[in-house]
């Protein structure tokens, strides 16, 4: 059974501050997208890597996917009360047609 | 494009009572995925389509069932409610792209409660 595991589950960061959010697998995807989910929505796209070593920007938000595309992280410089959410990633292996998600990660940004 | 549509947008059912979930989408999208999603955790893959007439289970099928007649639509059957299965269920679509699956599209979720 494929596990994407994220970290932290939990942040809580004031306005400003740098944040970095990881999610790790031994699996290897083929590729990995990135969502971001507000409160009684469903996820939304935030950007999707293919390459292993692609690093793909989005206004503040840094995203790579390791070389070996088992992993990726997501980078915030000077975080925003609108960046408050949750954050999930989802993999996709070769072959399949089917994406499976991460645990999460909650992220809370105070003004 | 009204996207994709679920309803209804809440369910309270009793243990052993059955329910459909609909979803549709208006986009032609090819894939559509049903996840649910307990508070506070990721979403899990219940089953999948790649097409009418094409369906696959995910990583939590059991309880459930799935028909795709159709492109646009995609219900998601449970049978003999049990309290497990309270959470907020979610539909979504998406058109393969290339070396990927393509953006997922999502419903606005159904809250289910079984009591």
């Amino acid at each position: 059974t494929q596990l994407l595991e994220q970290s932290p589950q939990f942040l809580s960061i004031q306005e400003g501050e740098n944040l970095t959010v990881y999610c790790n697998s031994s699996s290897v995807f083929s590729s990995l997208q990135w969502y971001r989910q507000e409160p009684g929505e469903g996820p939304v796209l935030l950007v999707t890597v293919v390459t292993g070593g692609e690093v793909k920007k989005l206004k503040r938000l840094t995203f790579q996917f390791g070389d070996a595309r088992k992993d990726s992280s997501l980078h915030i410089t000077a975080a925003q009360p609108g960046d408050t959410g949750l954050y999930l990633c989802a993999g996709a292996t070769s072959g399949t047609y089917k994406y499976i998600f991460g645990t999460g990660t909650r992220l809370k940004v105070l003004a | 494009n009204a996207g994709v549509t679920q309803t209804p947008k809440f369910r309270i059912l009793k243990i052993g009572q059955s329910m459909t979930l609909q979803c549709a989408q208006d986009m032609n999208h090819n894939y559509m995925y049903w996840y649910r999603q307990d508070p506070g955790m990721g979403l899990k893959l219940i089953y999948y389509s790649v097409g009418a007439g094409i369906t696959d289970k995910g990583e939590v099928p059991n309880g459930y069932n799935v028909s795709r007649s159709t492109t646009e639509d995609f219900p998601l059957r449970l049978e003999l409610a049990a309290p497990s299965q309270t959470s907020v269920y979610f539909c979504a679509s998406s058109y393969p792209g290339a070396g990927d699956l393509g953006e997922q599209y999502f419903g606005p979720g159904t809250r289910l409660t079984v009591t």
